[in-house]
């Protein structure tokens, strides 16, 4: 089964400060990889989504994720984060034979301090 | 842009109580999905429904049914409520590849 661990379940950081979220997948076959946003009493958003071809995604918010084959990982990263980047971020991949459902990593907390 | 709309959006059940989760969408997608979310957990399937007509278990499905009543709605049903079903529960919909989530349900079984 695809899956995906977040290797973070909290990261706290300085506003304007750089950040990694850390994501690891384990596929033996294609992978479909996303990073989703929840804000604080909201549902979740797609941040940004690999699907093939360039292995680097961006957001339009300054976030980007690079897709590695080798290290079997897709870690999130931005490199200066605003106080409203405060949120859970959820790692996830397609789910094998449930249709489009995914699979999500447990999540990681942001925290942006000033 | 409505979206995903789910209803309500808080609940509170005694413990042996039924309820049924409401979902409807207005992008005219062919899958749907129910998630919950608990602390911790991320969030895991429940049920899906990947075409109308048809719906399938997901990971976590003991407990619950469903219904996909047409090609926009698609219903989460608890039969008899149990404190291990307090959860924040999530419906979405696709188009292939991208999911579209509703704001959730916040529901407290006591």
């Amino acid at each position: 089964a695809q899956s995906v661990t977040q290797l973070d379940s909290q990261v706290p950081v300085f506003e304007e400060a750089p950040v990694e979220l850390r994501c690891n997948y384990s596929s033996s076959v294609s992978v479909y990889l996303f990073w989703y946003v929840q804000y604080p009493n909201q549902g979740l958003q797609l941040l940004l989504k690999y699907l093939s071809g360039s292995t680097l995604v961006k957001s339009i918010n300054g976030f980007e994720a690079e897709f590695n084959k080798s290290q079997t990982s897709f870690h999130l990263r931005k490199p200066s984060v605003h106080i409203s980047d405060t949120a859970e971020y959820f790692c996830a991949v397609i789910r094998s034979n449930s249709g489009y459902a995914l699979n999500f990593g447990k999540g990681t907390s942001l925290l942006v301090t000033p | 842009n409505a979206g995903v709309t789910q209803t309500p959006k808080f609940q509170v059940l005694k413990t042996g109580q039924s309820m049924t989760l409401q979902c409807a969408q207005d992008m005219n997608h062919n899958s749907m999905y129910w998630y919950r979310q608990d602390p911790g957990m991320g969030l895991r399937l429940i049920y899906y429904s990947a075409s109308e007509g048809t719906t399938d278990k997901g990971e976590v499905p003991n407990g619950y049914n469903v219904s996909r009543l047409n090609k926009r709605e698609f219903s989460l049903r608890l039969e008899s409520a149990a404190p291990s079903q307090t959860s924040v529960y999530f419906c979405a919909s696709s188009v292939e590849i991208e999911a579209f989530f509703g704001q959730g349900t916040r529901l407290t079984v006591v």
